[in-house]
């Protein structure tokens, strides 16, 4: 069963940097990589960027390019998102979503990390 | 960027009822339209992609319809499991992907 695991909630102080991963139990998001969304508690979804999981090329939501780096480790599966310079309107639901079959029709979705940016 | 506005921001209706969901784009995206469903505590669930075509297990009281600037996800019957919240997602330009503010469709 193909699956997108995430790593566990994290608490960050402001201006702190944070790095969760995303472990996908398959290969299948080659073809079309892994995107990250966040979720403010209450509110929509946001698309924050894109990567490769084949060769790295990553695309950025403007708002947020220059705090944010998506990389992957191939030996593991496993992408990464790091965001830099937090404040609290970083405080989300972050989610790695994956297509299997169609660009960017996000069919898989990881169960959600929580990060709370507090003083 | 596209900016996709859904109608209305709640939707109160009784199960058995239609529902009748709304997303304009601020430009065309042809059919490049996506649906979701999310309920509380959990991530959103791929209901309808290129703007008509379920996804697997979506049951097919779910219908999406539209093309251009203008798409509308419609459930036939309402059943008590559909009641949460709706968003839709454009994929035709990127970046960025961009989605919906949501639909809430509450029991009345």
């Amino acid at each position: 069963q193909v699956q997108l695991v995430q790593s566990g909630p994290e608490v960050k102080k402001p201006g702190a940097s944070m790095k969760i991963s995303c472990k996908t139990s398959s290969p299948i998001f080659g073809g079309y990589g892994i995107s990250w969304v966040r979720q403010v508690s209450g509110q929509g979804l946001e698309w924050l960027g894109w990567i490769s999981v084949n060769n790295g090329d990553t695309k950025y939501a403007q708002d947020i390019q220059g705090r944010v780096t998506m990389t992957t480790d191939t030996s593991t599966n496993t992408v990464y998102v790091e965001l830099r310079s937090l404040t609290s309107h970083d405080t989300a639901v972050y989610f790695c979503v994956g297509s299997s079959d169609l660009w960017f029709v996000f069919d898989y979705w990881g169960q959600g990390t929580v990060v709370t940016v507090s003083s | 960027e596209i900016v996709l506005t859904q109608s209305p921001v709640t939707l109160s209706l009784s199960p058995g009822e239609r529902a009748t969901l709304s997303c304009r784009a601020s430009e065309s995206i042809s059919n490049y339209l996506v649906w979701y469903q999310q309920k509380p505590g959990q991530a959103p669930r791929l209901l309808i992609y290129d703007a008509s075509n379920r996804a697997s297990g979506t049951p097919a009281r779910f219908s999406g319809s539209g093309s251009g600037t203008d798409f509308t996800l419609t459930i036939s019957s309402l059943e008590p499991e559909d009641f949460a919240l709706y968003y839709c997602q454009q994929c035709y330009n990127w970046p960025p992907i961009t989605f919906g503010q949501g639909t809430r469709l509450e029991m009345k």
